[in-house]
Parts: C-alpha cells; sequence; structure tokens
C-alpha cells in the first residue's frame, strides 16, 4: 500500500521568500516520486521526479526536491518566489507492486504576495 | 512530440442526462491511459486506468464508466448524471510503468 501526505492545504509567501511545500509518503516498496504544478483552470504538468538515482532533484522553474528516506519525505523548495509561482502543487507516489498506479496527496494551494 | 486532447473543455448538463467525454492521445502507442476527477478542495480521484484496448480497471464505485475502443481513445460515460458528478474530469496518459503522466486540459462538467 501506498499514500502520500501533503501538510497544509494552503501555503502563503511574500514575493522573493523561500518556498517550502511539504510531502510526506508512505510505501512498503522503494518509490518513485513526483511533483506537480496545476494552474487554474489547467491540467496538471510535471515539475520533477526521482526515480531512484539522485537524492537531489532539479526541475524546472527553479524548483527542487530532496528524498530523504530516513524521514519519508520528498518536500519541494524554491530559493525565491515569483508571483508566477502562484498555483496548486501535488505531489505523487508511484510504487511497485505490478501496475504502478500513482496515488496523489491532496494538493497545497501556494499564495504567493507582492 | 505526444500531445492529448479532451473535449468539450466545458459542460452544463441537467441531473439524469448521459455523459460522453472524450480523450484522445497523439504521437505514442500503447499508452497507459486515465480518468481523474478533481472537487475543489478534494485532489485528484482516480476513476478509471487502462493499460490496454479493452482493458478498463475502476477504482471507484460509481455510476461512471469507461471505454477504450482504440490504442489512443478513453472516453467516460454516464447513462445518468446525478449532481454529484460535477468537477473536473482529467485525462492523463504515461508509458508503462512508475513513468511521468501528462495530463489534458480537463473538461469543466457541471450538473444542474
Amino acid at each position: 500500500a501506498q499514500s502520500v501526505t501533503q501538510l497544509g492545504s494552503h501555503v502563503s509567501v511574500s514575493e522573493g521568500a523561500l518556498v517550502l511545500l511539504r510531502c510526506n509518503y508512505s510505501s512498503s516498496v522503494p518509490p518513485y516520486l513526483f511533483w506537480y504544478v496545476q494552474y487554474p483552470n489547467q491540467g496538471l504538468q510535471l515539475l520533477l521526479k526521482y526515480t531512484s538515482a539522485a537524492t537531489l532533484v532539479k526541475g524546472i522553474n527553479g524548483f527542487e526536491a530532496e528524498f530523504k528516506k530516513s524521514e519519508t519525505s520528498f518536500h519541494l523548495t524554491k530559493p525565491s518566489a515569483h508571483m508566477s509561482d502562484a498555483a496548486e502543487y501535488f505531489c505523487a507516489v508511484r510504487a511497485s507492486g505490478g501496475s504502478y498506479i500513482p496515488t496523489f496527496g491532496r494538493g497545497t494551494s501556494l499564495i504567493v504576495h507582492p | 512530440s505526444q500531445t492529448i486532447h479532451q473535449w468539450p473543455a466545458t459542460l452544463v448538463q441537467p441531473v439524469g442526462s448521459p455523459l460522453s467525454l472524450e480523450c484522445t492521445v497523439e504521437g505514442t502507442s500503447n499508452p497507459n491511459l486515465y480518468w481523474y476527477r478533481q472537487a475543489a478542495g478534494r485532489g485528484l480521484q482516480l476513476l478509471f486506468y487502462s493499460v490496454g484496448i479493452g482493458q478498463i480497471s475502476s477504482e471507484v464505485p460509481q455510476n461512471l464508466s469507461a471505454s477504450r475502443p482504440q490504442d489512443r481513445q478513453f472516453i467516460l460515460s454516464s447513462k445518468k448524471l446525478l449532481l454529484s458528478d460535477s468537477g473536473f474530469y482529467l485525462c492523463a496518459w504515461s508509458y508503462p510503468g512508475p513513468e511521468t503522466q501528462y495530463f489534458g486540459p480537463g473538461t469543466r462538467l457541471l450538473v444542474l
């Protein structure tokens, strides 16, 4: 079984401040982890993914995430927030078990204040 | 390159009417296909997925059904819509295995 928990349904930051979106996962086998971003009334698009290579993963738009097995976490960070980063962010896990059915977190809405 | 299409973009339907949402993928073959529903504040709910033509797995019991009549075509249907069927419906595809999912633009369904 696998699950994903995103702490905080809303995160508010000022423009230029650090962005930290939290994701904890549960998986009985080594997981594949993803962060997706969704802008209003659009589909999701991939920010970055972890597939058992380097634990620090760099993605698009200056985002990165670090896989920490001991903490079962895959938090998303960005050093300096831009207004254009305001969106919904989803963490997802896909674990082995035959079908690799993905499980998504409930999402975190990032609000960026000028 | 691969692209995924969904239509219609927006749909307003009365309770009890039928539904048909279509999703097509271009530029790849034998993709895994997925239907999700997104309700406000509730994240993504996986409704159906398919690993091949005619192979449909249902994740949540409901009055919806899915079909895959062709390799790159995935259809979401209902015979009688309920108010609770309102939401944002997303189609996605991926290569087999734990690969990235690529999402379509979505269909906003409002059942009145």
